[in-house]
């Protein structure tokens, strides 16, 4: 399996906040790589495609970086319906999830 | 408007079986691979497997393989995921998905094994 590592697994930040989400692969996934936001009580959505391909109705704050094993999703001004729990998947074997960031609002 | 509606879920003994379904509107059926992803009471994802347009491939997370069974009806527009030999780990949300411009999910529909 291709292990996915998400850090930080909680994160807490104010409105307006620069955020930075992690995901390390345990090899290279030659940016096979999507993002999901999932809100309480609702299926996750997906964010982004192939590292930094932005899916179509996903605000432009949202981003996401990367090659190899590095992965970033970045948030560039966060509002208030942006917390959620953010996972980040590969897809260059058999899909595997990371454990998922719970992002709140400080 | 895309719409997919799981059902089926329950509670089951272990080692018991199970068969969830999905019924799919607002979209070509099929046209579009489907998977099912299901997320356990830890709120951790797991990618369980999918099945081409027609149904004659599919494929499995080597943890699933020989005890999942997915299938699809097109006439019906309906996938399946029959659950053999459950155990206790297979408690879980279970959702069907499909990627076409972006993609949808279910509501997800919930597996409860225990004795």
């Amino acid at each position: 399996d291709i292990q996915m590592t998400q850090s930080p697994s909680f994160l807490s930040a104010s409105v307006g906040d620069r955020v930075t989400i992690n995901c390390k692969a345990s090899q290279n996934i030659n940016k096979y790589l999507n993002w999901y936001q999932q809100k309480l009580g609702e299926a996750p959505k997906r964010l982004i495609h192939n590292t930094n391909s932005l899916q179509t109705g996903i605000p432009s704050r949202f981003s996401g970086s990367g090659s190899g094993t590095e992965y970033t999703l970045t948030i560039s001004s966060l509002q208030p319906e942006d917390v959620a729990t953010y996972f980040c998947q590969q897809y260059n074997s058999w899909p595997t999830f990371g454990a998922g960031t719970k992002l709140e609002l400080k | 408007e895309v719409q997919l509606v799981e059902s089926g879920g329950s509670l089951v003994q272990p080692g018991g079986s199970l068969k969830l379904s999905c019924v799919a509107s607002g979209y070509t059926f099929s046209n579009y691979w489907m998977d099912w992803v299901r997320q356990t009471p830890g709120k951790s994802l797991e990618w369980i497997g999918e099945i081409n347009t027609d149904g004659s491939k599919t494929n499995y997370a080597p943890s699933i393989k020989d005890r999942f069974t997915i299938s699809r009806d097109n006439a019906k527009s309906t996938l399946y995921l029959q659950m053999n030999n459950v155990k206790s780990d297979d408690t879980a949300i279970y959702y069907c998905r499909v990627i076409t411009t972006t993609d949808y999910w279910g509501q997800g529909v919930m597996v409860t094994v225990s004795s």
